[in-house]
């Protein structure tokens, strides 16, 4: 079975500083990585997704994140971060389960990012 | 806006009854997931059909049960309600089956509470 452990519940920010969010993740097999943000009271929405290729993949809302294999690591990284940007952050990860054409995401806990001004 | 729709926004109700949480994907898309997000658990996955038929199942109780439309909305049904069954339910969909990148658009889910 995989697992996603994002390794800090809550991160503190001041507005325009830099931001790491990380996440770890336990596979036997090749995965594909999400990150998804919940702004509050609403639905989950995809900031950016590794599939194959370039391990360094950029999203929207100037987010990025580096697959790093042999680390099982898929780090989400801001350079300079706005209010806007509070919010949970979610990691993801796609298992195969059930057979073909099931495509179930397991999530991390989540990690939930507050900017100060 | 994801395009996915989930019917009521809200549902407070008490233990022991039973209530229907509805889904309407995006167009075109044939998978549905339904999903669960509490405090304690986290957001874990229930249950996934494609195109009418059951493809997977996570940690979905017994007195929970789901179904899939013919125009592929699709109904997550609880029962028997406890406290512990308090949770924003999501409904996810995607466009189908193969490729494993295909995203899961989630809609902004229903938050029942049992009183």
């Amino acid at each position: 079975a995989q697992s996603v452990t994002q390794l800090d519940s809550q991160v503190p920010v001041f507005e325009e500083a830099p931001v790491e969010l990380r996440c770890n993740y336990s596979s036997s097999v090749s995965v594909y990585l999400f990150w998804y943000v919940q702004y509050p009271n609403q639905g989950l929405q995809l900031l950016l997704k590794y599939l194959s290729g370039s391990t360094l993949v950029k999203g929207i809302n100037g987010f990025e994140a580096e697959f790093n294999k042999s680390q099982t690591s898929f780090h989400l990284r801001k350079p300079s971060v706005h209010i806007s940007d509070t919010a949970e952050y979610f990691c993801a990860v796609r298992s195969l389960a059930g057979g073909s054409g099931a495509q179930k995401l397991v999530f991390g806990q989540g990690t939930r990012l507050t900017i100060n001004p | 806006d994801s395009g996915v729709t989930q019917t009521p926004k809200h549902l407070i109700t008490a233990t022991g009854q039973r209530v229907t949480l509805r889904c309407s994907p995006r167009s075109g898309d044939l998978s549905v997931y339904w999903y669960q997000q509490s405090l304690d658990q986290g957001l874990q996955f229930l249950i996934q059909y494609y195109n009418g038929e059951e493809r997977a199942k996570g940690n979905i109780l017994e007195r929970f049960s789901a179904q899939q439309f013919p125009d592929l909305h699709s109904e997550l049904n609880l029962s028997s309600l406890e406290l512990g069954d308090s949770a924003l339910y999501f409904c996810a969909s995607s466009a189908g089956t193969s490729g494993g990148g295909r995203e899961q658009f989630f809609g902004p889910g229903t938050r029942l509470t049992v009183l």
